[in-house]
């Protein structure tokens, strides 16, 4: 059973369109995050939320919009997509404050 | 400014001999700090976490060490073997809820 699963694992796309990353995790996680990591394999930190409630919220361009359904769900919606958001982004899980981190296997994104 | 390094260079040894990680950081004042082991095309996997209250963690072939005095921690691999190649990536605690920053990472490579 995959702990944290996001979909899709490929995502191609123009400059302009919109699109959505789904992610799930069944390790009955209370903490949602999305992470960002760039050509030069920097991880950075988007968004978090706990318990569908949005606890952290980076430094990020209000075209990227996250969605918790439910404490198992957080998705993230991209409005009018740039080239710079090319990266390949990771949605990841954990049991509360100081406890380890679980990642989904990322999303490749390219926008053309 | 907030500042994490890692050796940027790849790290290249011999399988059987101890391989160690340098993490260093700047203008930070982790309550605790995590490592991860990311595989290409893969998500991080956690491997272990030391508090600042904690100057050594191990576990099995791993060991870690936290000094908040030099703000390094110290990741070693005894009796290293082709398997344990891959990117080794430090996180530290960044305030608010779980909220980790990560280093670029370092490349290792166990030789047969």
């Amino acid at each position: 059973d995959t702990a944290v699963s996001q979909t899709p694992k490929y995502l191609v796309t123009q400059m302009g369109n919109d699109k959505s990353i789904k992610c799930e995790q069944n390790l009955g996680h209370d903490t949602m995050y999305w992470y960002k990591q760039d050509s030069k394999k920097f991880l950075k930190i988007m968004f978090s939320y706990n318990n569908k409630e949005l606890i952290i919220n980076e430094t990020v361009p209000n075209r990227f919009s996250p969605k918790s359904p439910d404490k198992a769900h957080l998705n993230l919606h991209i409005n009018s997509l740039e080239l710079g958001d090319s990266a390949v982004y990771f949605c990841a899980s954990s049991q509360g404050p100081r406890s380890p981190l679980h990642f989904g296997n990322g999303t490749r994104l390219t926008v053309t | 400014s907030q500042k994490i390094e890692q050796n940027s260079e790849a790290l290249n040894i011999q399988e059987g001999k101890t391989a160690t990680l340098t993490c260093n950081y700047t203008n930070y004042s982790p309550a605790y700090l995590q490592w991860y082991r990311q595989d290409p095309g893969r998500g991080p996997v956690f491997l272990l976490l030391i508090r600042e209250n904690e100057k050594e963690k191990r576990k099995e072939r791993l060991k870690v060490t936290f000094d908040t005095t030099l703000k390094q921690s110290l990741f070693h691999i005894t009796a290293s073997q082709p398997a344990d190649s891959a990117t080794y990536l430090c996180a530290l605690e960044a305030g608010g809820y779980n909220k980790l920053i990560f280093g670029a990472g370092t490349r290792l490579a166990v030789h047969p």
